[in-house]
C-alpha cells in the first residue's frame, strides 16, 4: 500500500516562471492538504482540498498560489510567476475523511522548490 | 489552536529515555496534543495524541499535566534513528496543523 506520493521530489525554476507540484494520496483517501517549510522554519498549512472542492484556503497567499484536486488524478499545488521567496520544501497529506476527525495524517517525502 | 512552547534543542544517550518537554498553557478544553517528528529533508510523521489521559503506543508514550497545560513526550530506549525534530501541536477543531520549530533531538552514540 503506497503511501502520499509526491512528484517531482526536486524541482528547480527560474524566477517568472510556473512551479507544478504533483501529490497523490493514499489509497483510499479523498482528503489532501498542502504545507509550506521555509528554510530553518516549522510547517505552515496552506490549502485543505476534497475531491474537486477546496475546504479551506485560508494559509494560502492571495496571489500566485492555486491548488485543485480534480476528480480523477493527483492534486496540483500550482505558483505562478515564481520569485526567490518561494523556495521552500512543499508538503502533502492525506487522510481518508475530514481533517476534523483525523488525529493522524500521513505526510508525503516533499517537493523541494529553488528558484534561481 | 493553542500556542505551545518546546526547547529549541537536547541531547540523549542512546538507549537511555528521550524526555521532551512541550508547554500549552493556553490550552482549551477541546483541543487535543500531537506530537510529530520529522526526521532530515522527509515529511512529518505522526507519533502519538491524547487530551487528558495518559497515552502509549508502541512509538512513544505521552503524559498530559492534569491542568493540561504542559505534557511530555517519552521515547523510552532511544535509538541514533531518534534523531529528528519533534514537534508538539495543540488543536481544536482546525483542518490544518500549525507547526512551530519544535525540539532538534540529538542522540547520542
Amino acid at each position: 500500500n503506497a503511501g502520499v506520493m509526491q512528484n517531482p521530489r526536486h524541482l528547480v525554476r527560474r524566477r517568472g516562471q510556473e512551479a507544478r507540484l504533483r501529490c497523490s494520496p493514499m489509497k483510499g483517501h479523498s482528503h489532501v492538504y498542502w504545507y509550506r517549510q521555509l528554510p530553518e522554519e516549522g510547517l505552515k498549512f496552506m490549502v485543505y482540498l476534497q475531491k474537486e472542492n477546496i475546504i479551506d484556503e485560508s494559509g494560502m497567499p492571495k496571489e500566485r498560489f492555486s491548488a485543485e484536486f480534480p476528480k480523477e488524478g493527483p492534486s496540483i499545488l500550482r505558483i505562478q510567476q515564481v520569485v526567490r521567496g518561494d523556495s521552500a520544501a512543499y508538503f502533502c497529506a492525506s487522510s481518508p475523511n475530514s481533517g476534523r476527525q483525523v488525529h493522524g495524517y500521513t505526510f508525503g517525502s516533499g517537493t523541494r522548490l529553488t528558484v534561481v | 489552536d493553542a500556542k505551545t512552547t518546546q526547547p529549541p534543542s537536547m541531547d540523549c544517550a542512546e538507549g537511555r529515555a528521550a524526555n521532551l518537554p512541550c508547554n500549552h498553557s493556553t490550552i482549551s478544553g477541546n483541543e487535543y496534543v500531537y506530537w510529530y517528528r520529522q526526521i532530515h529533508s522527509q515529511g512529518p510523521q505522526y507519533i502519538i495524541h491524547g487530551l487528558k489521559n495518559n497515552e502509549t503506543n508502541e512509538m512513544a508514550s505521552l503524559i498530559i499535566t492534569e491542568d493540561r497545560k504542559s505534557s511530555t513526550l517519552i521515547l523510552p530506549h532511544a535509538t541514533l534513528r531518534d534523531t529528528a525534530v519533534y514537534y508538539c501541536i495543540a488543536r481544536g477543531g482546525a483542518d490544518g496543523l500549525t507547526f512551530g520549530k519544535g525540539t532538534h533531538l540529538i542522540i547520542q552514540p
